[in-house]
């Protein structure tokens, strides 16, 4: 079982549609979680992070947590092309004490 | 502010050749370091982490092999490449207060 799960995709939306992206872990003492994006031939870079239940919202960025399901997920509000990239869920294992990633979800937004 | 360099950006190298990596970290004091392998339309593969000086971990045994001769630098080598060592490789740190990690641009590694 791999310790962090993200649908592979690859996920199409269309312009100005909420994209949503799912990533569930393991780890239960699990206690940080990130996203970053990857953009194609880049390398990761981190646009959000959240540590307790509930939502955290950064501009068009929604971050949700809720750790009784162990399930971390973002939304993009009103989608744009400039969005389409892979897509990494990140979990900071309280007993590895290392960010643990998923293999990605490749985002596709349709102008 | 902290800044992390990686380079060569891109090389192409022939099987049976040696390789060095190199990343420096800039802006910040006994970070944790990382080496990534990504290959294509893959997500990240953990090659090795150093805590501090001369102290590295190995995630996958493999032909390549990682150095910390100093604080801030880390570097990934390999005696002799193989076809499979073909990918991107990145480098990242994390330290202090935040459990985020901070990627280098990488270096994509084709071997012929």
């Amino acid at each position: 079982q791999k310790e962090v799960e993200q649908n592979s995709g690859p996920l199409s939306v269309p312009e100005g549609a909420i994209a949503s992206l799912n990533c569930t872990y393991s780890d239960r003492v699990s206690q940080s979680f990130f996203w970053y994006r990857q953009y194609s031939g880049k390398s990761p870079e981190l646009i959000m992070s959240i540590y307790s239940n509930g939502d955290k919202e950064d501009g068009r960025f929604t971050a949700q947590l809720n750790k009784a399901s162990q399930y971390v997920s973002l939304l993009i509000r009103d989608s744009q092309p400039s969005d389409s990239a892979t897509y990494l869920c990140a979990v900071f294992s309280g007993s590895a004490r290392q960010l643990t990633f998923g293999s990605g979800t490749q985002l596709t937004v349709l102008p | 502010s902290q800044t992390i360099h990686q380079w060569p950006a891109t090389l192409v190298q022939p099987v049976g050749s040696p390789l060095s990596l190199e990343c420096t970290v800039e802006g910040t004091s006994n970070p944790n370091l990382y080496w990534y392998r990504q290959a294509a339309g893959r997500g990240l593969q953990l090659l090795f982490y150093s805590i501090g000086i001369g102290q590295i971990s190995s995630e996958v045994p493999q032909n390549l092999s990682a150095s910390r001769p100093q604080d801030r630098q880390f570097i990934l080598s390999s005696k002799t490449l193989l076809l499979s060592d073909s990918g991107f490789y990145l480098c990242a740190w994390s330290g202090g207060m935040s459990q985020d990690y901070t990627f280098g641009s990488g270096t994509r590694l084709t071997v012929v």
